[in-house]
């Protein structure tokens, strides 16, 4: 998995509770993006990271934020889980060597549920 | 493991056929391509990538095929095998410099022994 860690890998929650999960990464790369993955709807971005402290929103990113304070480490936070917020959650990093666009590798995915 | 090939199109193939998986792009703008590979309950895992300026790319067993005039993308696996089976996804690069992808819904590819 390129380096890459999600944890928990999985977490089971109730509604109204707040839930953090992390992405870390060995791999120095410039670039994180965090996805949901739902049947019917394939992987979605929800937030990614262009640089420390540097982030922007995604296509479903209402009910998330995140936080980047170093390069290895990317959060997403659930202020409020909900139980439409019950996916599969994947972490991505890419670099752009010389602004040249490239892969993205994943990491394992945290399964979450929320009751 | 999780199905995440839940309602998703199927190509079943017997163990040693070719297998030749389809995608459809939307951004005529887009200038780089990949393909990804996942297990169930697994993390996608990278294949093969393509960029706007070539038509083809051949890896191990592996071969993409790009046509920008209808958009569209295949992926050939050669002599397919039971560790082939999995959902396959493509992905469009339309953000730039911030390598941003849009994912189709995948195809799952299931071998027959």
């Amino acid at each position: 998995d390129a380096g890459i860690t999600q944890s928990p890998r999985h977490k089971v929650t109730e509604t109204g509770t707040p839930v953090t999960l992390r992405c870390h990464q060995t791999e120095n790369h410039r670039y994180m993006y965090w996805y949901r993955q739902d049947p019917g709807h394939g992987l979605r971005l929800i937030h990614y990271s262009y640089g420390v402290k540097d982030t922007d929103k995604g296509e479903v990113s209402d009910g998330y934020s995140v936080s980047r304070s170093k390069t290895e480490d990317f959060l997403l936070t659930l202020e409020s889980a909900t139980s439409s917020q019950t996916s599969v959650y994947f972490c991505a990093i890419s670099d752009a060597p010389g602004g040249v666009t490239n892969t993205q590798y994943f990491g394992p995915g945290t399964r979450l549920t929320v009751l | 493991g999780e199905n995440v090939g839940l309602h998703l199109p199927t190509l079943s193939v017997q163990e040693g056929d070719n297998s030749i998986i389809n995608c459809a792009y939307s951004n005529s703008a887009s200038d780089y391509f990949i393909w990804y590979k996942q297990e169930s309950g697994k993390g996608p895992q990278f294949i093969i990538d393509i960029r706007s300026n070539m038509d083809k790319r051949q890896g191990q067993r592996v071969t993409v095929l790009l046509n920008k005039t209808v958009k569209h993308l295949s992926l050939q696996i050669a002599a397919t095998q039971p560790g082939d089976s999995a959902v396959y996804f493509c992905a469009e690069n339309y953000g730039g410099a911030t390598n941003k992808l849009i994912f189709g819904t995948g195809t799952l590819l299931a071998v027959q022994p």
